[in-house]
């Protein structure tokens, strides 16, 4: 039963270049949630999608950033004309509704070391 | 809007020693909460949560926390650590049926042999 897979695991851009991450949740989850890491920064919510929707994207900046669950396929966050301030890891999770009233338990994918050079 | 407080951002300890972690979370509502653990080089893994009931709550690897309500805490604890537990600890806290869940900054916990 395969976790949350990221790939790349890392990525080496250029300053204007576009980084491109994937996420495929695991097996029967259609909730995904992308995260941005920073050092002794924590983890910073970024969007919460369901297929084929953006559920909650008030974490991400709002230039150069977008986000796509497609009803095929693995999730998709896209950067673009990347800064080295966009340098961070970013990781996915996946979550399956828990029910009405609860938060959903995420489980968390390896994560993609993005640098800008 | 819901925010989470860990105080202790690098923790150091000897093996065999106690370990308690704090949490504690602003929100007015029905609260969701987690701790995650995130080893050198890995992903975050689930140590445990809370929804309802039993304010203890047992987690794996030996973990336990405690919801106390009118402290608005969740601190997380284990009897003896070992060097294995050397890691980054988050907590996380959901409002209850809502989606988006909010870390702390996390503790780095470092335990000598």
């Amino acid at each position: 039963n395969a976790g949350v897979m990221q790939n790349p695991r890392h990525l080496v851009r250029r300053r204007g270049q576009e980084a491109r991450l994937r996420c495929s949740p695991m097996k029967g989850h259609s909730h995904v949630y992308w995260y941005r890491q920073l050092p002794e920064e924590g983890l910073k919510f970024m969007v919460y999608l369901q297929k084929e929707n953006i559920i909650d994207e008030s974490g991400m900046p709002k230039e150069r950033f977008s986000a796509e669950f497609p009803k095929e396929g693995p999730s998709i966050l896209r950067i673009q004309q990347v800064v080295r301030g966009d340098s961070a890891a970013y990781f996915c999770a996946s979550s399956i509704r828990q029910g009405v009233g609860r938060t959903d338990t995420q489980y968390f994918g390896p994560g993609t070391r993005l640098t800008v050079l | 809007a819901q925010s989470v407080s860990q105080h202790n951002h690098h923790v150091i300890l000897s093996e065999a020693a106690s370990l308690e972690l704090g949490c504690n979370y602003s929100y007015g509502g029905t609260v969701n909460l987690f701790w995650y653990v995130q080893y050198p080089g890995q992903h975050l893994q689930l140590l445990l949560k809370y929804f309802s009931g039993d304010p203890l709550v047992k987690g794996i690897k030996g973990f336990e926390a405690e919801f106390i309500k009118s402290k608005f805490s969740f601190n997380l604890r284990k009897p003896s650590v070992q060097w294995s537990d050397t890691a980054e600890y988050f907590c996380a806290v959901g409002s209850g049926g809502y989606q988006k869940v909010t870390f702390g900054i996390g503790t780095k916990l470092q335990v000598i042999p």
